[in-house]
This record gives C-alpha cells, structure tokens and sequence, in this order.
C-alpha cells in the first residue's frame, strides 16, 4: 500500500522558517518525481514545488521561488521542502504528492499525503 | 502563473450530467497534453480523475470523462450521483515548466 505521511507543520511567526517532511513507502521511491501542492483556508489547490526522480531537477511556482527548496533523500525514500521567510500568505495545509507514472514530471498525481497544516501567526 | 479558469460552482439533480470547463491559453491547456482533473472533497486528500486530457486511472468510474477543445479542457460527470459533491480542480502542464491549478469548482448534486 502506498503511504505518503507528512510531518513538520505547526505554528510559526512571519519571517521564520520550517522544514516539512514527506515519507513514503509501498512504491520504488526512487523512479518517481515528487510534489508538494498547498491549499490555503477557504481557497483553492496550488501547486508549490516539484523535483525529479533522481533529485537534479527542481521546479518552484514564482510565489515561493527563492524562499522554499526542495529536495529528497533517496536512500531514506523522503522529500523535504525546507520554507524560509514564510508569511501569513505561506499559511496553508501542504500536501505532498506523487506522480502517477515513473520518470514523468506533470502528468498527474494518483497519490496524496494527508495534509499538514502550517500556520504563519505572530 | 495566472490560474487557469474554472466555473466558481455547478449543479445537477442525480441521474444529470455536468460539465465543468477549464480555460487556459496556448502556453499550458491548449498547449501540452498534460491536464488533469481533481475530485476534492473537504478534509480529505484529493483523488486524480483524469490524467493526459482524456484517460481516466484504473479504478475511476467512467461516469467520468476528459475533453479539450483549443485552451479549454472538460470534465463531464454523466448519471450523477450523491457522492460527487465535491470540489473539482483542473491542473495543466506549463510552458514555464511549472505546472498550474484552476481555482476550483464546487459540484452541489440537489
């Protein structure tokens, strides 16, 4: 079974920086790109930040370009996305998500993490 | 990175067919065959309905199908039912290698 259990959410003051974590399993972690998409209260899906099976590509929506980095650690089958001067705007529930077919950047997502809430509040 | 456009809300009495529209420009919908369609329901985690325009992943009712003509893509629901009250995102592929989301349509099946 595919699960994909995010962690690293929570409560921080505008101008901080927080580090989410997505682990995976049940899939060959290795063969598929990986992104995280958020959602803002009482808003619409996003899509955030991607990067490819192997790690050497990455891909940022312009909102969060030069302040969030993404990245994975293949041997330990995890993606990071590390967010820096986060503001109220950043607040959102983050999910990260897995591409439907191996090697392929855009096609599709056919498996979601469950959501982590990250609240950017003084 | 402009979100594509999507009817705010649709609806339909059960047994209907709805279509949602999805308008992008040439550099992403009309542009590149990767659009997708999302169902949404609150709280949970969205499920892919659609993938590659047209092609639904297995396990997804054909009561659902994907079109495009020119920048707009479709989602048509066909013999609605209650539980497809749900939000609908339309997600494209861009020029800019990024990828963008329609800002969203809320299904109300009366």
């Amino acid at each position: 079974e595919v699960q994909l259990v995010a962690s690293g959410g929570g409560l921080v003051q505008p101008g901080g920086s927080l580090r989410l974590t997505c682990a995976a399993s049940g899939f060959t972690f290795t063969t598929y790109t990986m992104t995280w998409v958020r959602q803002a209260p009482g808003k619409g899906l996003e899509w955030v930040s991607a990067i490819s099976a192997s790690g050497g590509k990455t891909f940022y929506a312009d909102s969060v370009k030069g302040r969030f980095t993404i990245s994975r650690d293949n041997s330990k089958n995890t993606v990071f996305l590390q967010m820096n001067s986060l503001s109220a705007e950043d607040t959102a529930v983050y999910y990260c998500a897995k591409d439907f077919s191996t090697y392929t950047y855009g096609r599709g997502w056919d498996q979601w993490g469950q959501g982590i809430l990250v609240t950017v509040s003084s | 990175q402009s979100a594509l456009t999507q009817p705010a809300s649709v609806s339909g009495s059960p047994g209907q067919s709805i279509t949602i529209s999805c308008t992008g420009t040439s550099s992403d919908v009309g542009g590149y065959d990767y659009v997708s369609w999302y169902q949404h329901h609150p709280g949970k985690a969205p499920r892919l309905m659609i993938y590659d325009v047209s092609h639904r992943p297995s396990g997804v009712s054909n009561r659902f199908s994907g079109s495009r003509s020119g920048s707009t893509a479709s989602l048509t629901i066909s013999g609605l039912q209650a539980e497809d009250e749900a939000d609908y995102y339309c997600s494209s592929y861009t020029s800019s290698s990024t990828l963008v989301f329609g800002g969203g349509t809320k299904l109300a099946v009366l």
